[in-house]
């Protein structure tokens, strides 16, 4: 069965300061993780995947199939990060993307 | 650039009522699937198709039906509304199969039943 956690609903942090966003997972196959984000008024939209090892809007995510988990990291928290972030999880063989409960960043000030 | 198109965006129902969310796609994606976003629940899966004429049970799929007669349309039928289907319900497609495919979503449809 496929599973995503995310432990955190909330997270807020000062602008400038590092983010991260916990994404820890359960799958027997071998998985493929995203980051999906949905901004206040707009469509939840991809914002990396694990298989590009790609730096989106200065956000990176590296897969630790060790610990099964892909947590979403920046350096720099800028106040337009603010938004709902999804962590979700895939694979070969599998049909569907399963979802994690979301976490909602606020960057205050 | 259409993407995924859905109707309508809000909709306020009755108990016992039915209804249909549309839902049509012009990129010629063979997937399709329907969420709902409940509040600190994440989405979960009510149902997907794999193509014309297929469609599959997701996580939740009860009190709600689908069909796929051609590559652009999935609609989602609620036949007896219920509270417990107050929700926001997304659309989304992909290419090909979910592993590692890139889903584009519809702007939602938010849904309440009184």
């Amino acid at each position: 069965a496929q599973r995503v956690t995310q432990p955190e609903k909330l997270l807020s942090v000062f602008k400038g300061a590092p983010v991260e966003l916990k994404c820890n997972y359960s799958y027997s196959g071998s998985p493929e993780l995203f980051w999906y984000v949905q901004y206040s008024r707009q469509r939840l939209q991809l914002l990396l995947r694990h298989i590009s090892r790609e730096s989106i809007k200065g956000f990176t995510a590296d897969l630790n199939k060790g610990e099964t988990s892909f947590h979403l990291k920046k350096p720099f928290a800028q106040e337009e990060d603010s938004a709902m972030y999804y962590c979700a999880l895939g694979g070969q063989g599998a049909q569907k993307l399963v979802f994690g409960q979301g976490t909602r960043l606020t960057i205050n000030p | 650039n259409a993407g995924v198109t859905q109707t309508p965006k809000f909709r306020i129902l009755k108990i016992g009522q039915s209804m249909t969310l549309q839902c049509t796609q012009d990129m010629n994606h063979n997937y399709m699937y329907w969420y709902r976003q409940d509040p600190g629940m994440g989405l979960k899966l009510i149902y997907y198709s794999v193509g014309a004429g297929i469609t599959d049970k997701g996580e939740v799929p009860n009190g709600y039906n689908v069909s796929r007669s051609t590559t652009e349309d999935f609609p989602l039928r609620l036949e007896l509304a219920a509270p417990s289907q107050t929700s926001v319900y997304f659309c989304a497609s992909s290419r090909r199969g979910q592993g590692g495919e890139k889903l584009f979503f519809g702007s939602g449809t938010q849904l309440s039943v009184l």
